[in-house]
């Protein structure tokens, strides 16, 4: 049962594009949605969170949009940059349970020069 | 400096064997994890431990036996390790029980041959 589904698997694009990742979440009980950046032989490092109180959160270059009536929420890279090629993981967990952090599948995302 | 380090980085070890994965964190969490990774990048939870006391067993083979002594520290211990063991291990840590995200080690890359 994947309870946190993200898309796409991967994604190229060009240097200074968008790239937009979606992921949607079945369980209402969550209410913590964090974004993880994975660089290749490392571990995930949190790059930015939302609760879902809030319908956007910026940070630097990263912005999350949060649709808490559609159970979605999505990750946006403004003015993407080659060294923000990594593979990115959306997770879900709730507050009122035992710590779980329940994660996407992952996206590769490569941008390129 | 580390925050969450992890030892060994790689581990190549036969069919059969006992080994033991070390992880140690020094931000102060009250909760550790175990994640395993596999070869399509999927991140699972195996175990939790907040402060000393396991929270969370994701229906983990009996072969592996988590250990925390005291709450900086979470070992992992595998006997009579197979094929599919292999994969990159994690180790994490949180405070607020993964309230505010989790930090993740390097990762253990358990080769089994």
């Amino acid at each position: 049962q994947q309870q946190v589904k993200q898309s796409p698997q991967s994604l190229i694009v060009q240097k200074g594009g968008i790239p937009i990742i979606n992921c949607a979440y079945e369980n209402t009980a969550f209410d913590y949605f964090p974004w993880y950046q994975q660089f290749p032989g490392k571990g995930p490092a949190l790059l930015i969170a939302i609760r879902p109180d809030v319908s956007e959160k910026k940070e630097g270059r990263f912005t999350i949009s949060f649709n808490k009536s559609a159970k979605q929420f999505s990750l946006h890279i403004m003015d993407s940059q080659p060294g923000d090629s990594a593979t990115y993981f959306c997770a879900a967990s709730k507050s009122s349970s035992a710590s779980k952090i329940i994660f996407g599948s992952g996206t590769r995302l490569s941008i390129r020069p | 400096d580390t925050a969450v380090s992890q030892t060994p980085k790689y581990l190549v070890t036969q069919m059969g064997n006992d080994k033991s994965i070390k992880c140690e964190q020094n931000l102060g969490h009250d909760t550790m994890y175990w994640y395993k990774q596999d070869s399509k990048k999927f991140l699972k939870i195996m175990f939790s431990y907040n402060n000393k006391e396991l929270i969370i067993n994701e229906t983990v083979p009996n072969r592996f036996s988590p250990k925390s002594p005291d709450k900086a520290h979470l070992n992992l211990h595998i006997n009579s390790l197979e094929l599919g063991d292999s994969a990159v291990y994690f180790c994490a840590s949180s405070q607020d029980r993964g309230r505010a995200g989790a930090f993740f080690g390097q990762g253990t890359r358990l080769t089994v041959v």
